[in-house]
């Protein structure tokens, strides 16, 4: 069975720096597609970025960007230049050909320090 | 536009007693979904629907009942409530959903908070 990990629950970042949140996923499949979701305070559900496999490219979105490592099932999120109101629970989501069933991580906490 | 609409927000139940969260969609999708959101647990897929008619279990279905009798709505059914059903409840939606021709793209609901005493 498909499997998201999130190994990070919490992770914390200086206003207007970098930081990575690690995501790793175990699939047989190669062609699937990944996302980040980003649930703050007020619990709303919103996509940042999502990834299809066959895709050899990172997908970027403004500040967010992904390290896909399709070999190593890994998909990292970097956010650049972090900003207040990127504090917020992350999370990793996988769905693959054929299935209509959405897998999560559980999820990694961020907060971002003025 | 409306979106992905939750009904109700809030709501307190007692052991045993019954209740239906609502999820409606204005944006045509074929698919819709529910998640309970746990802490530490994520989200996870209680029952799915590609489409009107069509429905079909995920991850935790087991104390819900869901049907599909019309392309917009989607309503979850909790028949006997224990207090393991506290949770935060998500609907969501997508065009198709899944890894096909389509973005695969979620839309979710606000969310709708279940206590269970």
């Amino acid at each position: 069975a498909q499997t998201v990990t999130q190994s990070q629950p919490e992770m914390s970042v200086q206003e207007a720096e970098t930081v990575t949140l690690s995501c790793t996923y175990d699939t047989s499949e190669s062609d699937y597609y990944l996302f980040w979701y980003k649930q703050p305070p007020s619990r709303q559900m919103i996509l940042v970025i999502r990834q299809e496999a066959y895709k050899q490219q990172n997908a970027t979105e403004n500040r967010f960007s992904v390290n896909f490592q399709k070999a190593a099932k890994s998909f990292s999120l970097k956010i650049s230049d972090s900003q207040l109101g990127d504090a917020a629970m992350y999370f990793c989501a996988y769905v693959g050909p054929g299935t209509y069933k959405y897998i999560f991580g559980t999820g990694t906490r961020l907060k971002v320090l003025a | 536009n409306a979106g992905v609409t939750q009904t109700p927000k809030f709501q307190v139940l007692k052991t045993g007693q019954s209740m239906t969260l609502q999820c409606a969609q204005d944006m045509n999708h074929e698919y819709m979904s529910w998640y309970r959101q746990d802490p530490g647990m994520g989200l996870r897929l209680i029952h799915y629907s590609v489409g009107a008619g069509i429905t079909d279990q995920g991850e935790v279905p087991n104390g819900y009942n869901v049907s599909r009798s019309t392309t917009e709505d989607f309503p979850l059914r909790l028949l006997s409530a224990a207090p393991s059903q506290t949770s935060v409840y998500f609907c969501a939606s997508s065009p198709e959903g899944g890894a096909g021709s389509g973005t695969g793209e979620l839309f979710f609901g606000e969310g709708s908070r279940l206590t269970v005493l």
